[in-house]
């Protein structure tokens, strides 16, 4: 599966839109886009998943670039409770397995 | 949507006892689960990868006689740490995947165990 680049940590003003970057320059044609978020000592979250297009569900929005180079996940309006780690994960077809990289440490500020 | 659980949620044991781990799909079908281990402040690393009725596969570096797994039904995997250490305290989670979907993958709570 593709290595994923993320950066480390970012904050966000509550009720603001959250806007989480990764990089997948490394991307294969089979390979999805996922995003899950862990809120500290809890299991992660599935948010969303996307191969080219954008894609939007009911907890975010992910764009991705036409080259599917990178992608960037929207919280529409931030709140507190989504202050968690936030993966970019790439995982091909068939979805033997999924590897998680460092995440993004989301702070929604109040 | 789906729900994966796991028991217990914390369990603290001494040095040189096994400790078993239960991951349940409870609403849905799992042909294969997944075990993760998490330290403070780390990612999630993946320890080995379960399909129910066969052995299962254990990631470089993760010694299959200490971390036992049973994947004996479809919706039942369990992690047995045998002859734990204080450096197996951890954060364990599990994670399934619905055999009626391609892609997605639900993650249990996680179980914190410490060994004294």
């Amino acid at each position: 599966d593709a290595k994923t680049t993320q950066p480390p940590s970012m904050d966000c003003a509550e009720g603001r839109a959250a806007n989480l970057p990764c990089n997948h320059s490394t991307i294969s044609g089979n390979e999805y886009v996922y995003w899950y978020r862990q809120i500290h000592s809890q299991g992660p979250q599935y948010i969303i998943h996307g191969l080219k297009n954008n894609e939007t569900n009911e907890m975010a929005s992910l764009i991705i670039t036409e080259d599917r180079k990178s992608s960037t996940l929207i919280l529409p309006h931030a709140t507190l409770r989504d202050t968690a780690v936030y993966y970019c994960i790439a995982v091909s077809g068939g979805y033997q397995k999924v590897t998680f990289g460092t995440g993004t440490k989301l702070q929604v500020i109040p | 949507g789906a729900v994966v659980s796991q028991h217990p949620s914390r369990v603290i044991c001494k040095s040189g006892t096994s400790v078993k781990i239960e991951c349940r799909s409870l609403d849905f079908q799992a042909t294969t689960m997944f075990w993760y281990r998490q330290f403070p402040k780390k990612s999630l690393m993946l320890m080995a990868t379960s399909n129910e009725g066969s052995k299962a596969t254990y990631e470089q570096g993760v010694e299959k006689d200490k971390f036992l797994i049973n994947h004996a039904s479809l919706t039942l995997s369990t992690l047995t740490v045998t002859s734990a250490h204080p450096e197996d305290s951890s954060f364990y989670i599990c994670s399934a995947r619905d055999r009626d979907s391609t892609y997605e993958q639900y993650f249990g709570p996680g179980t914190r165990l410490t060994v004294t």
